[in-house]
């Protein structure tokens, strides 16, 4: 079973700049998050698909950032336009149940975004 | 509100030390689930532990173990004899969980980096 991907690994912007970061879930898991981590400080929850739908996006820091998730399928992350702030690691999870149940979330490697 | 606290920022041991890693936790929760993670150096987050906050027992897996305290909202980490493969970053997490089974985002520590010494 394929696990989450993200693309791309690595990134780097200059300020002002829009990025868009993808995430394909695991196949058939209905649940997908955004984390981040910035700064080397704790991972942080962005926001929350069920399918296409958008659960809970109350971690969202501000309107540069959009997340999509057409179709249910793999979902995309814009910022625009990109700060210095935002620099940090981007991570992508999903699961099959919204509860956990008896499988954890899935983690992809994350996306390295480093703004200048 | 939810708060997890990772103490220990980064620890160094010589291999087939033992290590112990703090987690200590804060929720006005009565029902939530707590979890390891370990992000090696190739940065994917793997899954370590997930425990219920109705089961206090403590569990080992191999060379991991895990003690849960609930008195002192503590549930910590110990590798026996340590090895270089086990030099990553540990996070701490936290969710709630609510009576239908579903549960609320991961709230995460800051991490704590182990590494261990040839």
């Amino acid at each position: 079973e394929a696990g989450v991907t993200q693309f791309p690994s690595h990134s780097v912007i200059e300020k002002g700049q829009t990025v868009t970061l993808r995430c394909d879930p695991i196949s058939g898991h209905d649940n997908l998050y955004w984390y981040r981590r910035v700064m080397g400080k704790e991972i942080k929850f962005l926001l929350h698909f069920v399918k296409e739908s958008k659960q809970d996006e109350s971690g969202m820091p501000n309107n540069r950032f959009l997340a999509e998730r057409t179709g249910g399928t793999y979902s995309t992350l814009k910022v625009q336009p990109a700060e210095l702030e935002d620099s940090g690691v981007y991570f992508c999870a999903s699961s099959q149940e919204r509860g956990f149940g008896n499988s954890p979330l899935h983690f992809g490697n994350g996306t390295r975004l480093t703004v200048t | 509100a939810q708060k997890v606290t990772q103490a220990q920022t980064e620890i160094s041991v010589v291999e087939k030390e033992d290590v112990t890693l703090d987690c200590v936790y804060e929720t006005r929760d009565t029902t939530y689930y707590l979890f390891w993670y370990k992000q090696p150096p190739s940065g994917e987050l793997v899954f370590l532990i997930r425990r219920n906050s109705f089961d206090e027992q403590n569990e080992i897996s191999g060379r991991y173990s895990w003690n849960f305290q609930k008195s002192t909202s503590s549930f910590n980490f110990t590798i026996t004899a340590s090895q270089v493969v086990d030099s990553a970053v540990y996070f701490c997490a936290l969710s709630y969980l609510f009576s239908s089974g579903s549960a609320r985002q991961l709230t995460f520590g800051s991490g704590t980096q182990l590494t261990v010494l040839p």
